[in-house]
């Protein structure tokens, strides 16, 4: 069964600061990754998906993900973390019936 | 660009009512989706839909619960009669092709 697994609920960063929230994955077919972030009282909105084409996918604000198969990660990155990335990171796998499996999310603060 | 409607945005319900939380998914798309967020923790599952008829379902997804797309637009999710579990944010979604689009959600409070 395919599942997702972030390190950390909680990361907290500078202004300006690298952003690198985990997520690893199990899957027991080629899987499809996504990130979905969700800022305070609001729904969840895509930043990027992996859908078995380039390893380095690039999101919306300046978010990417690299999709490691041999570690079996789809990390999320950001060079320069901004005040208003501070929300809610949501790791999420598609399995073989389409459903999104989310991961327990991640909290981004960013400080200053 | 094409967004999935829920309404309302918030509802409070007495213990025992029934809900009926709605969604006009994207037009063109086939699948359709309900996941719940209960406060503080993860996104899970409900039901997806397809051709008119559950394709999955959840364990949360007991009897309580109905989902049902009554003309071509609309895709309703039904609780029978709340309990204060159920007290949670509830989103609706639809894909094509692995193109997920959540709706901005209902936040369902049972008191």
């Amino acid at each position: 069964a395919q599942s997702v697994t972030q390190l950390g609920s909680h990361v907290s960063v500078s202004e300006g600061a690298l952003v690198l929230l985990r997520c690893n994955y199990s899957s027991s077919v080629p899987p499809y990754l996504f990130w979905y972030v969700q800022y305070p009282n609001q729904g969840l909105q895509l930043l990027l998906k992996y859908t078995s084409a380039a390893t380095l996918v690039k999101g919306i604000n300046g978010f990417e993900a690299e999709f490691k198969k041999s570690e079996t990660s789809f990390h999320l990155t950001k060079p320069s973390a901004h005040m208003s990335d501070a929300a809610e990171y949501f790791c999420a796998v598609s399995d073989n019936t389409d459903k999104l499996i989310f991961g327990t999310g991640t909290r981004l603060q960013v400080f200053p | 660009e094409p967004e999935v409607t829920q309404t309302p945005s918030h509802q409070v319900t007495q213990m025992g009512q029934e809900v009926i939380l709605r969604c006009v998914p994207i037009s063109n798309h086939l699948y359709f989706y309900w996941y719940r967020q209960i406060l503080g923790q993860k996104v899970e599952f409900l039901v997806s839909f397809y051709n008119n008829e559950i394709s999955e379902k959840s364990e949360i997804f007991d009897d309580q619960f109905s989902v049902e797309r009554p003309d071509g637009s609309n895709f309703t999710l039904k609780i029978r009669s709340t309990k204060l579990e159920d007290s949670a944010m509830y989103f609706c979604a639809s894909t094509y092709d692995k193109g997920y689009t959540f709706g901005s959600g209902t936040r369902l409070t049972v008191v």
